[in-house]
């Protein structure tokens, strides 16, 4: 049974708002990834990290940053929402270590939607 | 880059019928080959994983696939569905580039299993 947490599940805002997707794993990975999924579309990776204090940027361009300050935490920010970024967020995570196969844990996700 | 190719973004298909979801990947080095399933309004879960070994993998809920390397294929099947198998599937395959390994996944193909 996976372990990882998404808040909100579900959250409608306004144009220019600043607004913070929470991910949270309790199985003690090392390896978080942010996807972005739209209708129709493959997943898309916008960020990923390996570990506390490391970050980075996946193929898909987002305007969105991350954090890794802990294990278990990766937070997405958007610092002004506009209506093209609304979408699917899902998080997963998987374990770091040699051989190890890449399966990833997901979240249930958060579905963003901006006005 | 990798890349996945699922030919059917939705199949219809009574229940108790077999089925058959078609993914190709275009990889000719040895690769790892995943089917997740995401039931409405949830995340991702692993159906599947095929990593080396026999080319035929059995995985939850009675879903098999076969890996197919001269035809680049990873079709997955059941040979009776259910209602309860209505949900969107994706397939994924492991990419490695510069270090970095992330899975890639294909455009989702949506099964309704109607009684």
């Amino acid at each position: 049974e996976a372990d990882i947490y998404q808040t909100p599940r579900y959250l409608v805002i306004g144009t220019g708002k600043k607004i913070t997707l929470e991910c949270s794993q309790t199985m003690g990975h090392d390896k978080m990834y942010w996807y972005q999924q739209d209708p129709g579309m493959e997943l898309h990776l916008i960020h990923y990290s390996y570990g506390v204090n490391s970050t980075e940027k996946g193929d898909l361009s987002s305007e969105s940053t991350v954090s890794r300050i802990r294990t278990e935490h990766f937070p997405l920010t958007l610092e002004s929402a506009r209506p093209s970024h609304t979408s699917q967020y899902l998080c997963a995570s998987s374990e770091l270590r040699t051989g190890d196969t890449g399966e990833l844990f997901f979240g249930e996700g958060s579905r963003l939607t901006v006005l | 880059a990798q890349s996945v190719t699922q030919l059917d973004s939705q199949v219809p298909v009574f229940e108790e019928a077999p089925v058959e979801l078609r993914c190709n990947y275009s990889s000719s080095v040895s690769v790892y080959l995943f089917w997740y399933v995401q039931y409405p309004n949830q995340g991702l879960q692993l159906l599947l994983k095929y990593l080396s070994g026999s080319t035929l993998v059995k995985g939850i809920n009675g879903f098999e696939a076969e890996f197919n390397k001269s035809q680049t294929s990873f079709h997955l099947r059941k040979p009776s569905v259910h209602i309860s198998d209505t949900a969107e599937y994706f397939c994924a395959v492991r990419e490695t580039q510069g270090g970095s390994e992330k899975l890639v996944f294909g455009k989702g193909t949506k099964l309704t299993v109607n009684p």
